[in-house]
C-alpha cells in the first residue's frame, strides 16, 4: 500500500521568511495530493491540493509542487506570519476517491 | 451551508465498554470516511462508507464497525475498548464522483481509562 514520508517533523522560521515542507510517496498510482493545516485542538483544514496532471499550484502565499518522476511533493509558504503556526500534514490517494494516506506531520512555528 | 459535524465532542469510557460516534457530512456529500488520529500522529484511515455500504477498510480490527444512513450520516462503533483506542476520531466527507476533496469534522476526543 501507499506510504507517505514527511520532513521535517519540526520547523521554526522567522516571521516573513519562507517555509518548505517535503513529502515523498511510494505508490506511483497515487494522483491526488492534499495538504492540511491543523491548529491545536482543531480539525485538519484543507489548504491546498494538487493533482498528478499538474506540476505546480499557487494560492496567494501558499504553493505546492509535484514531481511525479521522483514521487515527491512540497508545500511552500512565503512571507510567513504567526498565524501560520500549526501542524501541517501532507497526504496522498489513488484514483477513485480512495482514502487518504497521511504523513506524520510537520510542526511549524513562526517566530515574531 | 453546514460543514461536517460530529458528536459528541469528548467522551470518556472504561476499558471493555462500547462507544458510538456520529458524523453528519457536508451538504451535497455522499461519502463518509473515518480516521483515527493518535496524539502527535497523522490521521489513519479506518473505513469509508458510500451508499450505506462499507466501501474500503483500513488496517483496523473487527471491533471497529460502522454504518451509513440514507441521509448519508454515519456512525462509528468500537466494541471492547482498549486503552490504545484513546485518540481523536475524525470524520471526513466527500462527493464520490467529485474532485477527491475531503473535508473533516471537528472530531471526537475519546479517552479510555
Amino acid at each position: 500500500g501507499e506510504n507517505v514520508e514527511q520532513h521535517p517533523s519540526t520547523l521554526s522560521v522567522q516571521e516573513g521568511d519562507s517555509a518548505v515542507i517535503k513529502c515523498t510517496y511510494s505508490d506511483s498510482a497515487s494522483n491526488y495530493f492534499p495538504w492540511y493545516k491543523q491548529e491545536l485542538g482543531k480539525r485538519p483544514q484543507l489548504i491546498i491540493d494538487i493533482r498528478s496532471n499538474v506540476g505546480e499550484k499557487k494560492d496567494q502565499r501558499i504553493a505546492v509542487t509535484l514531481n511525479k518522476t521522483a514521487k515527491h511533493f512540497s508545500l511552500h509558504i512565503t512571507e510567513t506570519q504567526p498565524e501560520d503556526s500549526a501542524v501541517y500534514f501532507c497526504a496522498a490517494s489513488n484514483p477513485g476517491n480512495t482514502p487518504l494516506v497521511f504523513g506524520k506531520g510537520t510542526r511549524l512555528s513562526v517566530i515574531a | 451551508d453546514a460543514g461536517v459535524t460530529q458528536s459528541p465532542t469528548h467522551l470518556i469510557k472504561t476499558r471493555g465498554q462500547q462507544v458510538t460516534l456520529r458524523c453528519s457530512p457536508k451538504s451535497g456529500h455522499d461519502t463518509v470516511s473515518w480516521y483515527q488520529q493518535a496524539l502527535g500522529q497523522g490521521p489513519q484511515f479506518i473505513f469509508q462508507y458510500y451508499e450505506e455500504e462499507e466501501r474500503q477498510r483500513g488496517n483496523f480490527p473487527d471491533r471497529f464497525s460502522g454504518h451509513q444512513f440514507p441521509n448519508y450520516s454515519s456512525e462509528l462503533n468500537v466494541n471492547a475498548l482498549l486503552l490504545g483506542d484513546s485518540a481523536l476520531y475524525l470524520c471526513a466527507s466527500s462527493f464520490l464522483a467529485g474532485n477527491y476533496e475531503q473535508y473533516f469534522g471537528p472530531g471526537t476526543r475519546l479517552t479510555v481509562t
